[in-house]
């Protein structure tokens, strides 16, 4: 069975333009959740879709937004790309929601660089 | 309050030896979830090993443990018979509540293992 994967795996933008990740969870998963990690602030949890509605949603601002499709592809974007958006970007698929051994499977991430 | 704590940001330890990564949680809830991750230098998080707050005995897969206790809220990670190849960061995290809450995972700060030949 396939893994997650992210498209692009690296991106360069400059300030003020707008970047679309793309996230394939493992076939199969309803759940993708997507994290920012940088070396300052660690892993931070960004938003989560499950059957294309976000279910939950970390402290952000608005310029970060996501959306899932009907075969759980999701995307996120981030608008006016600040030089503290540069981080490696998560996305993690599961199956269900639930407390039991639902451990959530990562993709390879997708660095992003803002200059 | 931090959800997740990891007090050693680098450790290391010899190649063949045991080593056990702290991590210690936070919650009233009293469902939840508890992870541990694997990310080698290229990035990739690699899952390793889930503890539930009901589960009466400690997980284990193969060379990994989970040393749970629940009083404690503590939740270290021991890795027998370390190998060149566990050198990466582990991160510890909880997943709390019920299946209508969402699915949000808490992460430490994480810890830099190298293993030493």
């Amino acid at each position: 069975k396939a893994g997650v994967t992210q498209t692009p795996r690296y991106l360069i933008k400059t300030r003020g333009q707008q970047v679309t990740l793309s996230c394939s969870p493992i076939s199969g998963h309803r759940s993708v959740s997507w994290y920012q990690q940088t070396p300052g602030q660690g892993l931070q949890f960004l938003f989560e879709y499950f059957s294309e509605t976000q279910r939950n949603k970390g402290n952000f601002p608005g310029r970060f937004s996501g959306r899932q499709f009907s075969n759980s592809r999701s995307e996120m974007n981030v608008s006016t790309l600040e030089l503290g958006d540069s981080a490696l970007y998560l996305c993690a698929s599961s199956f269900r929601q639930g407390v039991g051994d639902n451990e959530q499977f990562f993709g390879p991430g997708t660095r992003l660089t803002v200059l | 309050a931090q959800k997740i704590t990891q007090t050693q940001p680098g450790m290391f330890v010899q190649e063949k030896e045991a080593v056990t990564l702290d991590c210690t949680y936070d919650t009233s809830d009293p469902s939840y979830g508890l992870f541990w991750y694997k990310q080698p230098s290229s990035g990739e998080m690699i899952f390793l090993i889930y503890q539930g707050s009901y589960d009466q005995q400690n997980a284990t897969e193969g060379r990994y443990s989970l040393n749970f206790q629940k009083a404690r809220k503590s939740a270290n990670l021991v890795i027998s018979a370390s190998q060149l190849g566990d050198s990466a960061m582990y991160f510890c995290a909880m997943r709390e509540g019920l299946s209508d809450t969402g699915n949000q995972f808490y992460f430490g700060t994480g810890t830099s293992l190298t293993v030493i030949p």
